[in-house]
């Protein structure tokens, strides 16, 4: 069964520090994507970022990078200068491959907090 | 553009009463989807939409619950007879057509059941 591990519950970092959220997934697809999804307070779900299992290349977007890593069925988030903004929960998500569905399976979510 | 819209954003209703929740896509979004969010549950996977048919049921919690879409764009969840369970925030998304295509967010609508 697919499924979505964010271990962490909830971080919390000073202004300016660097912080990795972790994401552990498992499925027996060959073919997958994975996604990050932000929850700011106001409550609506903002996409990041989507990856495909073929791509293993880490990706940057400004402060923003993340680490695919299919030997340790991974995908972390790395915030780099953490700003107050980035407060929020954050959500991992796996596709289900399944036949007629395009569901996203959800961690947990880590809370965020960045203080100043 | 505009994002995927849904109302009403707030909902208290009574034990035993029905409710409609609407979700308004983004325009040309062929997939839609519902999810609910409650505390010590995380992000549920309701019911996906591809057109106005339904391949996906299997997040359903029970026949309480119903969904349908029209015009391959609006859709509208409807739960009868709620249950305090039932109070969550419901989240619509949509997406386009195609698989593993991401998924755009609704605001939700917070649904309480007294």
């Amino acid at each position: 069964a697919q499924k979505v591990t964010q271990a962490q519950t909830e971080i919390s970092v000073v202004e300016k520090e660097d912080v990795t959220l972790d994401c552990v997934y498992e499925t027996r697809d060959t073919t997958y994507y994975l996604f990050w999804y932000k929850q700011p307070p106001s409550g609506e779900l903002v996409f990041l970022i989507r990856r495909n299992s073929f791509d293993e290349q880490n990706e940057i977007s400004g402060r923003y990078s993340w680490n695919f890593q299919k030997s340790t069925s991974s995908f972390n988030f790395t915030i780099t200068a953490s700003q107050v903004v980035d407060s929020a929960v954050y959500f991992c998500a796996l596709s289900d491959f399944s036949p007629n569905t395009d569901k996203l399976i959800f961690g947990t979510g880590t809370r965020l907090q960045v203080f100043p | 553009g505009a994002g995927v819209s849904q109302s009403p954003s707030n909902k208290v209703t009574e034990k035993g009463k029905d409710v409609e929740l609407r979700c308004d896509p983004i325009s040309g979004h062929t997939a839609l989807y519902w999810y609910r969010q409650s505390l010590g549950q995380g992000l549920e996977f309701l019911i996906y939409f591809q057109g106005n048919s339904a391949p996906d049921k299997s997040g359903l919690p029970s026949d309480r619950f119903s969904a349908e879409r029209t015009g391959g764009s609006v859709s509208t969840l409807t739960i009868q007879r709620t249950q305090q369970e039932d109070s969550a925030v419901y989240l619509c998304a949509s997406s386009l057509e195609g698989q593993y295509n991401e998924q755009y967010f609704g605001p939700g609508t917070r649904l309480t059941v007294t």
